[in-house]
């Protein structure tokens, strides 16, 4: 079965320091997503993208995320300059037409120190 | 008002039991609806779809009431294996974006 994949699934960090969270789609899916789920909170949007471009973003996606999809199947999420509340899970989602469900990846646990 | 609203428990169960979670969304004009689970510092994996005429697969049946505004799931004869915390997910209008509840906690008990 084909499945979002995330690397890596670990990423620690020192505060202001940036870092690259990678996610590989599902081939065929023309949606992705980034979502980040604090420990013990819910999960909250971040970001849609679709044809190349972002197409809806979250109050959180501020200046310091940035998304990226630099071939056909990468498709990445920057932090600049990383906070300490930064550290949660991130996860990668993708869908493949529009209402249709999302599959998620098994999540980048960030942890800025 | 929050987009999505549930109950967070947590409900604690014996096993074989029924247990029913709802949640409630706000815009009138959402499209999709669905039910994930998410174990314990997992990515959330979807359960089912939730469909107008109501839908079952196997022990969950979903239902959906536009007019309240409302979801359901419903679990018969519990399992251990179905301890998690499960997401009410519902696409608004907006077509693109997903909101996710804050998740209603099962324990199922031996």
């Amino acid at each position: 079965e084909p499945e979002v994949t995330q690397t890596p699934s670990h990423q620690v960090t020192q505060m202001g320091q940036e870092v690259i969270l990678r996610c590989v789609p599902i081939s065929n899916h023309l949606y992705f997503y980034w979502y980040r789920q604090i420990l013990g909170q819910k999960v909250e949007f971040l970001v849609s993208f679709y044809n190349n471009e972002i197409s809806e973003k979250s109050e959180i996606f501020d200046d310091q995320f940035s998304v990226e999809r630099p071939d056909g199947s990468n498709f990445t999420l920057k932090i600049r300059s990383t906070k300490l509340e930064d550290s949660a899970m991130y996860f990668c989602a993708s869908r493949e037409t529009e209402n249709e469900k999302l599959f998620f990846g098994s999540g980048t646990q960030l942890s800025v120190l | 008002r929050k987009e999505v609203e549930q109950d967070p428990g947590p409900f604690n169960v014996p096993e074989g039991a029924t247990v029913a979670f709802n949640c409630t969304y706000s815009n009138s004009a959402s499209q999709s609806f669905f039910w994930y689970r998410q174990d314990c510092r997992k990515e959330p994996k979807l359960l089912m779809s939730v469909y107008s005429s109501g839908n079952e697969d196997g022990r969950f049946t979903a239902q959906l009431n536009r007019a309240s505004q409302y979801i359901s799931l419903l679990i018969r004869d519990s399992k251990l294996s179905d301890s998690a915390t499960y997401l009410c997910v519902v696409n608004m209008n907006t077509g693109n974006q997903f909101y996710f509840g804050t998740g209603t906690s099962l324990t199922v008990i031996p």
